[in-house]
């Protein structure tokens, strides 16, 4: 258990759809950091969050939004869902804002499989 | 971020030292050298990462070519567990940007 956890682990949704993915980071982590990985894509990604606040953006959607609420867990929605969202979605955690060379704590991520 | 290459794939036996190459050319004078690795269906995890000296952990050593254009990722002793796609990652954390994973190195460990 890496203390990171998200929810749920799988999830089977229809295209068009709106789905939303949970994790809370590890006790006393500030930041925390969504990814993508689909076969074809390797690890993408996707956006930053540190104390509540948007940090950064990589490659995510316009479909795609993620928030970060007072007690720091996370939550990543996707709407209008389509087949090449299919992907393993992870949550990782870091104490800092990404200038202390801390490492990231991965969850164990959920795999969204859209028919 | 400056870039990494690394082998798409490795084969070890099994309790035999596995060496994993990466080449960073273009790193500058204060990206640290970071290494996670993936087991199958499961998240990254942190290995081990290093700046200009060669580094030493319980999972693993990290040995940094002098001119810092490489470094390689030692497990002395390859188990079976220690089969995943392993990531060679560069980032400045003055800049504080996120982590980029590349396609990393798949390694098999025979038994």
């Amino acid at each position: 258990d890496s203390g990171v956890t998200q929810t749920p682990k799988h999830l089977i949704t229809a295209t068009g759809q709106r789905v939303t993915l949970r994790c809370s980071p590890r006790s006393g982590d500030l930041s925390v950091y969504w990814y993508q990985q689909s076969l074809d894509q390797g690890l993408q990604f996707l956006i930053q969050y540190y104390n509540g606040e948007e940090r950064a953006k990589g490659n995510i959607l316009e479909r795609f939004s993620a928030q970060q609420f007072p007690d720091l867990h996370s939550e990543l929605n996707l709407s209008s869902l389509e087949l090449g969202d299919s992907a393993l979605y992870f949550c990782a955690s870091s104490v800092d804002i990404g200038t202390l060379n801390y490492g990231y704590t991965f969850g164990s991520g959920t795999r969204l499989t859209v028919v | 971020d400056a870039k990494t290459t690394q082998p798409n794939s490795m084969e070890s036996n099994e309790e035999e030292p596995v060496h994993l190459p990466c080449n960073h050319s273009t790193i500058s004078g204060t990206d640290y050298i970071h290494w996670y690795r993936q087991l199958p269906s499961q998240g990254p995890e942190y290995v081990i990462h290093g700046l200009t000296s060669n580094v030493n952990n319980r999972m693993a050593s990290l040995a940094i070519a002098e001119d810092r254009k490489s470094s390689t990722l030692i497990l002395h002793r390859a188990t079976l567990r220690d089969a995943a796609v392993y990531y060679c990652i560069l980032r400045d954390p003055n800049t504080g940007n996120q982590f980029y994973f590349g396609t990393g190195t798949s390694l098999t460990v025979i038994p």
